[in-house]
């Protein structure tokens, strides 16, 4: 079946690193994609990651190893404002989305 | 406005109630979704239209019904609902369904139902 594995909470610091791990199985690979979610708002898309290697978008970048089905969120300089739950979610042959249950990041001050 | 619009934000239903919820989106997207988010559980994909057509029903309950008028639009219709469909259920668009590359969901901020 497929599967999607991260962990269910984070708590990091304001002004420090954090990576959020995330492990899956799925029939075929068509990409992974990150999203953040706010509390009560909608999920909004970080990014897409189809070949290995780490992608850098400003604070935030993603890595992607296809032949161990693992992906990482890295986020830098937190802020409070990153206080969200990330969701993690790669595609399958079928180009259909598989979500994990996401990773809820508590930054403290 | 602009991206994808849900209404209401809140809605609270007797079990013999028929109600609807209703998207909207700007983006002049080819697809769009319907999810359903409940706490600490993945995001479940319930129905996709590609140019008003269904083009996915994941074996979701007939007491959802959904209607996409026109690419636009698209209506989530709720009737005899049980307890356990008390869930946040979210409406999304993308440019084309089973695009071939990063194809971007656009979210709404969702519609947050509790079934009494």
């Amino acid at each position: 079946g497929q599967n999607i594995d991260q962990p269910t909470e984070m708590t990091a610091t304001e002004g420090a690193i954090v990576q959020i791990n995330c492990t899956y199985q799925t029939s075929g690979f068509n990409g992974l994609f990150w999203y953040q979610q706010h509390a009560g708002e909608a999920p909004t898309f970080l990014s897409y990651n189809v070949l290995d290697g780490l992608e850098e978008k400003g604070r935030f970048s993603s890595f992607l190893s296809r032949s161990k089905g693992y992906s990482y969120l890295l986020l830098k300089e937190l802020q409070m404002k990153d206080s969200a739950s990330y969701l993690c979610a790669p595609q399958d042959s079928n180009y259909q989305l598989i979500w994990g249950a996401g990773t809820k990041l508590i930054i403290k001050p | 406005e602009t991206g994808v619009t849900q209404t209401p934000r809140h809605l609270v239903m007797g079990m013999t109630n028929k109600k609807s919820l209703k998207c909207e989106q700007h983006l002049g997207h080819n697809a769009m979704y319907w999810y359903k988010q409940s706490a600490k559980k993945p995001l479940e994909l319930m129905f996709v239209y590609s140019l008003e057509e269904r083009v996915e029903n994941n074996s979701v309950p007939s007491r959802f019904s959904p209607e996409c008028p026109n690419s636009s639009h698209l209506f989530l219709h709720l009737h005899t609902l049980q307890p356990e469909d008390s869930a946040l259920y979210l409406c999304a668009s993308s440019q084309d369904w089973k695009y071939s590359g990063a194809n971007v969901l656009t979210f709404g901020a969702g519609s947050r139902l509790t079934v009494l």
